[in-house]
């Protein structure tokens, strides 16, 4: 059964604590992109990997980080920097990073406490 | 400054009944539109992908349909179902890699028995 899976769905976190969401797929998807969605927004470009140990900030990196050291996996920390963490938290995949249709995870909701 | 902008903001219709969700966009350079739909705490879906030379694309009771002059782009849902309800989001490519795209705030749509 082919997708992307996020984890946890639900994630508190008290102020000045750093938390790592999850995402996993097994698409065989080169690119991986984190994305932040906010009440009334569009969502927003945190980080993007092309390839396994390489990522790039996207429009709202601070106080974010990521790593890619296998090409299922693509984790977000969102350290205790980010002022505003609380949001809903997206992972997409596409199998290169041109035009190609993103397919997305379900998302994890994060709420500080 | 690159934007995509959809109206109306929310939308209630009856069961059955059809409607047009509107996405204006002042994005340049333009690769290709897309058409999501979100549920309620899911990650999106895509509906379609137009490129410059397309003006209608249709998956299904959803049509797109593209003014690449007037940079404009409707999105119409034929005969309603309550699985309908959801967030219909616009999202512009402004270049040729997915890191590129331009998300709209999307409008929400219910429907009603």
């Amino acid at each position: 059964d082919g997708g992307i899976t996020q984890s946890p769905k639900y994630l508190f976190r008290k102020e000045g604590q750093n938390v790592t969401l999850s995402c996993e797929q097994n698409l065989n998807h080169d690119a991986m992109y984190w994305y932040r969605q906010d009440p009334g927004q569009g969502l927003r470009l945190i980080y993007y990997s092309q390839i396994v140990n390489d990522f790039q900030k996207g429009d709202i990196a601070e106080g974010y980080s990521v790593s890619r050291e296998k090409k299922e996996s693509f984790p977000l920390t969102v350290t205790s920097a980010q002022k505003n963490p609380t949001a809903f938290y997206l992972c997409a995949s596409n199998k290169g990073l041109v035009h190609n249709e993103q397919f997305f995870g379900p998302g994890t909701r994060l709420t500080v406490l | 400054k690159n934007q995509v902008e959809q109206s109306p903001q929310s939308l209630i219709i009856l069961e059955g009944k059809n409607c047009t969700l509107q996405c204006n966009y002042t994005v340049s350079p333009f690769s290709n539109l897309r058409w999501y739909k979100q549920d309620t705490g899911r990650g999106p879906v895509s509906l379609t992908i137009m490129t410059f030379s397309e003006n209608t694309k249709s998956n299904g009771r959803y049509t797109a349909t593209l003014d690449a002059d007037t940079k404009q782009s409707s999105l119409h849902i034929t005969a309603s179902q309550l699985s309908d309800s959801a967030s219909y989001i616009c999202v512009v490519s402004a270049g040729d890699s997915n890191y590129q795209l331009i998300w709209g705030a999307g409008t929400k749509l219910i429907i009603k028995p």
